[in-house]
């Protein structure tokens, strides 16, 4: 299993303004992965973060809005650039040990844009 | 396109009665499937999950699902539901071929009266 810290839990942004959200994993692992959960709604991929290479966008999120960092194998960043009310979300990190075991998640990040 | 559905968003039972969740996809190739819990303030959690052999996989808690492959469903049951079951339940499909992620049904909101 793995074990996942995300800061900041919550917080509340002014409009215009961008967060970087962190993703601390206990062990090494390859993929990592970021997620919206808008409210009342399912999880939904933004962006799948391999160590040592650009992270792969979902359609629907760009680069530019969403950056992220990748640095090493148990640390990831998304940073929300230029935010608005509409970005306002939690926000989950979540890695896969893949094969035979399952996804796990960090406890997300409840952005909220004012 | 690839989707998880699920057909009951909001479920309230009352303790001791059964539960059925149902879950859909959508996806051509070979896939994993996954039910996770998420109670409340709390993160996602693995409830059960199916790979390969056997159809009918026992997850925590005395839940069980089924895989239908000709139905392409993956129902999640509890023969008898305790007021410590209240959360939100999502299915979930890992493609194992192609793009490589997980989908994600909408989610089932379930409230159990003592």
């Amino acid at each position: 299993s793995a074990v996942i810290s995300q800061k900041p839990s919550r917080d509340i942004c002014q409009r215009g303004t961008s967060l970087t959200i962190q993703c601390q994993v206990d062990s090494q692992v390859t993929m990592m992965f970021w997620y919206r959960q808008q409210p009342g709604q399912s999880l939904t991929l933004i962006a799948t973060a391999n160590q040592g290479s650009e992270a792969t966008y979902e359609s629907g999120f760009v680069i530019d809005k969403f950056p992220i960092s990748r640095p090493n194998l148990t640390f990831s960043t998304l940073t929300v650039s230029n935010m608005s009310p509409e970005d306002s979300s939690i926000y989950l990190c979540s890695v896969d040990g893949w094969m035979n075991t399952e996804a796990f998640f960090g406890q997300g990040t409840r952005l909220t844009v004012v | 396109a690839q989707s998880v559905s699920q057909h009951n968003h909001h479920v309230i039972l009352s303790e001791a009665a059964s539960l059925e969740l149902g879950c859909n996809y959508s996806y051509g190739g070979t896939v994993n499937l996954f039910w996770y819990v998420q109670y409340p303030g709390q993160h996602l959690q693995l409830l059960l999950k199916y790979f390969s052999g056997d159809p009918l996989v026992k997850g925590i808690k005395g839940f069980e699902a089924e895989f239908i492959k000709s139905k392409f469903s993956f129902n999640l049951r509890k023969p008898s539901v305790q007021w410590s079951d209240t959360a939100e339940y999502f299915c979930a499909v890992r493609t194992t071929s192609g793009t490589y992620k997980y989908i994600f049904g909408t989610g089932t909101r379930l409230k159990v009266l003592a």
